[in-house]
């Protein structure tokens, strides 16, 4: 059963567009949501994160939209530039003591210059 | 310079053969991780080890094992019983399972 599910698996944009990635979750117990940033042939790395407290986080060009009731999230990406061009894995994570990340299935993003 | 190491990049193995990844940190991190990659899957936990001499199955822990017995290695073993073994494997570690998981650069595992 997919826990983590992830919208749209491919991407193409223009430079200087906002790519809108969705993410949506089924487990209430989830309590932090980290969006992470791949590189082909390279491990992936923390881009930015949210908790369910809050609605939006911002990072430079990178937002985070987040819908607790509808239980969504989404990550924005302003100005794009080719160099964002990467896959995008969202992921939650419950609370307890094991505290496991559960990945989405990846977006593949491309920014065209 | 801190940081995850994975060896080898690239690694071939016939079948029926066991092989063994390599992982190392010198983050002084306590929790380490394993994570399989396969196209269009996104990541999925193999195993993971909050501290030394302790480690939990994930959730595609078949066919694998690991073990921890120094702070720093985390190395894993893929056993002929796995089916599918050809994927990209990656290795994590984070201070404790609370905080921010920091991930190797990956190893490549093909059976031919």
């Amino acid at each position: 059963q997919q826990q983590v599910k992830q919208s749209p698996q491919s991407l193409i944009v223009q430079k200087g567009g906002i790519p809108i990635i969705n993410c949506a979750y089924e487990n209430t117990a989830f309590d932090y949501f980290p969006w992470y940033q791949q590189f082909p042939g390279k491990g992936p790395a923390l881009l930015i994160a949210i908790r369910p407290d809050v609605s939006e986080k911002k990072e430079g060009r990178f937002t985070i939209s987040f819908n607790k009731s509808a239980k969504q999230f989404s990550l924005h990406i302003m100005d794009s530039q080719p160099g964002d061009s990467a896959t995008y894995f969202c992921a939650a994570r419950k609370g307890g003591s094991a505290r496991q990340l559960t990945f989405g299935s990846g977006t593949q993003l491309t920014v065209l210059p | 310079d801190g940081g995850i190491t994975q060896s080898p990049k690239y690694l071939f193995r016939k079948e029926g053969q066991n092989v063994t990844l390599s992982c190392e940190q010198n983050l002084n991190h306590d929790a380490m991780y394993w994570y399989r990659q396969d196209p269009g899957q996104g990541l999925r936990l193999i195993y993971y080890s909050q501290i030394v001499n302790d480690f939990q199955k994930g959730d595609i822990a078949e066919g694998y094992s690991v073990s921890r017995e120094k702070k720093e290695s985390f190395p894993l073993t893929v056993t002929s019983a796995q089916k599918n073994p050809t994927a990209f494997y990656l290795c994590a570690s984070s201070r404790d399972t609370f905080n921010e998981q920091f991930f190797g650069p990956g190893t490549r595992l093909t059976v031919l």
